[in-house]
């Protein structure tokens, strides 16, 4: 159980465009999801805790209108990088809590974002 | 404030050797812990946790972690490696939803 998915698990994208990165809970409901993004060996950095529905809470120096959050159900969250650059070429990775009280998280497998 | 240190960057060990790695943590108070695993271009895998009781916590792959509250420590260890364990290994901590990690410790083996 607790198993969650990112969808893609890999994008190229043309600078300037946008693109939707998309993160499931897939057997449990996950009212708290968090997005991170990761550099190449370094650690996790949070960018932004999502609620369903509520706005998200971003990390000190995230922009909110770069990366969009939306937690419309209790399964799905999506991260939108909008006019991508090179610069946000990065391993994404998603995590969800759920209901045990423990506060656990349980982390998707990843995308990988390559603007060019 | 709240952090989790891995003091290494980088450990070698020979493949069959004994393994550790170290994690320190510092709270207000005990937090849950958890050590993950992450191989290249991969999400992160849960090793193990540790919430209370038992502070010697089995996880899977035949790791285990020691949790010692005197010394704010949780760390990590395998009797023996095996050449697929190389990866990167993240100690973590959370007391509230936002869970923190330490940098990191990358674990190369020897053949």
């Amino acid at each position: 159980g607790a198993v969650v998915s990112q969808h893609p698990s890999r994008v190229i994208c043309k600078s300037g465009t946008s693109v939707k990165i998309e993160c499931r809970s897939l057997d449990f409901q996950a009212t708290t999801m968090f997005w991170y993004r990761q550099f190449p060996k370094q650690s996790l950095m949070l960018m932004a805790t999502s609620n369903e529905g509520s706005k998200a809470t971003y990390e000190q120096g995230v922009e909110k209108d770069k990366f969009l959050i939306n937690h419309a159900s209790l399964t799905l969250s999506t991260l939108t990088v909008t006019s991508a650059h090179p610069e946000d070429s990065s391993f994404y990775i998603c995590s969800a809590i759920g209901t045990s009280g423990t506060y656990e998280q349980y982390f998707g497998p990843g995308t990988r974002l390559t603007v060019t | 404030a709240q952090s989790v240190t891995q003091p290494d960057i980088h450990i070698t060990v020979s493949e069959g050797a004994s393994l550790e790695l170290r994690c320190n943590y510092s709270y207000g108070a005990t937090p849950y812990l958890f050590w993950y695993v992450q191989s290249p271009g991969q999400g992160l895998q849960l090793l193990l946790k540790y919430f209370s009781g038992d502070t010697l916590v089995q996880g899977i792959k035949g790791f285990e972690a020691e949790f010692k509250r005197s010394q704010s420590s949780f760390n990590l260890r395998k009797p023996s490696v095996h050449w697929s364990d190389a990866a990167e290994y993240f100690c973590a901590a959370n007391r509230d939803d936002k869970i923190i990690f330490g940098k990191g410790t990358r674990l190369h083996i020897l053949p």
